[in-house]
């Protein structure tokens, strides 16, 4: 069965420095992945998937992740944190075999120090 | 404006009460789902549905029902509440059947403490 993993469930960062959340995944293919994010007291929004090719992708928000097939790992980064970036974010997985199975890791809390 | 509606937003119920948690979308989007969210574990999938009069289990049903009459809505229901449902729940949205072709969109997500 397919898994995510977060390592870090909270993370601090000053404003202005880069940011980079990890993702591990488990799958014996390759799977679609995403990267949501959830800010205080709202629903979940995309910031960006990955479904093939080229293995840089670039979301919103000047959101990038990087899928490495030999890590199993689609990282977010981001080069200039600002405030307003402060909130929880999800990377998910989505099976190639079955497109309904798509399973969210537990999530990393950003907090933005001015 | 596009968008995922849930209501009640905020609900607090004791055990055993039957409860409905509305879910509409005004998108025509064909593929529909329920999420629940708790501290640590991510968001799980309730149930979900690809299209109408279609619904499946996803990985936490358990405790749970839906239905899915018409395109726009895909209800939540709980028949018997217990403690152990206490959670934020979201519903969510696709345009097609599938959940790797198309964004899912979220609704803002429904928080039931269940005493």
């Amino acid at each position: 069965a397919q898994s995510v993993t977060q390592p870090d469930i909270h993370i601090t960062v000053s404003e202005g420095a880069s940011l980079e959340l990890r993702c591990n995944y488990s799958y014996g293919a390759t799977p679609y992945l995403f990267w949501y994010v959830q800010s205080p007291g709202q629903g979940l929004q995309l910031l960006l998937k990955y479904f093939s090719g080229d293995t840089l992708v670039q979301g919103i928000k000047g959101f990038e992740a990087e899928f490495k097939r030999s890590q199993s790992s689609f990282n977010l980064r981001k080069p200039s944190v600002h405030w307003s970036d402060a909130a929880e974010y999800f990377c998910a997985v989505a099976s190639f075999y079955n497109n309904n199975d798509m399973r969210f890791g537990a999530g990393t809390r950003l907090t933005v120090k001015p | 404006e596009a968008q995922v509606t849930q209501n009640p937003r905020y609900l607090i119920t004791v055990t055993g009460k039957k409860l409905t948690v509305t879910c509409s979308q005004n998108m025509n989007h064909e593929y529909m789902s329920w999420y629940r969210q708790d501290p640590g574990l991510g968001l799980r999938q309730i149930y979900y549905s690809m299209n109408v009069e279609v619904t499946d289990k996803g990985d936490v049903p358990e405790g749970y029902k839906v239905s899915r009459k018409e395109k726009r809505n895909f209800p939540l229901i709980l028949e018997s509440p217990s403690p152990n449902q206490t959670s934020l729940y979201f519903c969510a949205s696709s345009l097609y059947g599938t959940v790797r072709e198309g964004e899912q969109y979220f609704g803002p997500g429904t928080r039931l403490t269940v005493t």
